[in-house]
């Protein structure tokens, strides 16, 4: 099993692009998540999903848009980027909504100019 | 609402030395708890949890950390540090109880071991 897998490793956009990060598991996990890290902030939730088809946002969810057409993607797409969204993004999965422990990819380095 | 407060943004310690990195925790309902450490530029990976059981929780590369609810704490320890134990270790709690999912994550405590 490859995991969790995000592209790109690294980003950089000028302010007002669009892009679309991929994130992809082959775990079959029900539930997926994007987060953003950024230093002394912890990790935020942007938007989770329990299953194909359904999403909700996280605590900083503005700015950010997800979908889930399929149990193995979950893509996030930034409409117009702002220097505030430079981060490392995180998309993460677990088996359910209940099971808690949830499998990290390797990240998304973004930076905004 | 649930909340982690992480004490100490960085930590050093010698090798060899205890380890013992706080974290505090503040919940409506019974938390589920966990730790999770992240190497320099890779994902995070988790290291323990706590989930209702055992209150003593034993997780991986011999950390260890204990639930005690009079003191809303769930402090990460390990007896001996290791060079390879540099890295930054983030507390998290569920949102919501059991039916969630959802983690609020601290804000994260940088380890340092000096040889």
């Amino acid at each position: 099993n490859a995991g969790v897998t995000q592209t790109p490793k690294f980003q950089v956009l000028k302010t007002g692009q669009s892009m679309t990060l991929q994130c992809a598991q082959d775990m079959n996990h029900e539930y997926m998540s994007w987060y953003r890290q950024d230093p002394g902030m912890g990790l935020r939730l942007i938007h989770y999903s329990v299953g194909a088809g359904i999403t909700d946002q996280g605590e900083v969810p503005n700015g950010y848009n997800v979908s889930r057409s399929t149990t193995e993607d979950f893509p996030l797409r930034l409409l117009s980027a702002a220097p505030s969204q430079t981060s490392v993004y995180f998309c993460a999965s677990s088996r359910d909504r209940s099971s808690y422990e949830q499998y990290f990819g390797p990240g998304t380095r973004l930076t905004v100019t | 609402a649930q909340s982690v407060t992480q004490l100490g943004s960085h930590v050093s310690v010698s090798e060899g030395a205890l380890v013992l990195l706080r974290c505090n925790y503040s919940s409506s309902v019974p938390p589920y708890l966990f730790w999770y450490v992240q190497y320099p530029n890779q994902g995070l990976q988790l290291l323990l949890k706590y989930t209702s059981a055992a209150t003593l929780v034993k997780g991986i590369n011999g950390f260890e950390a204990e639930f005690k609810k009079s003191e809303t704490s769930f402090h990460l320890t390990k007896p001996s540090a290791h060079m390879s134990d540099a890295a930054e270790y983030f507390c998290a709690v569920s949102v919501g109880g059991g039916s969630q999912g959802n983690l609020i994550f601290g804000k994260g405590t940088k380890l340092s071991v000096k040889p």
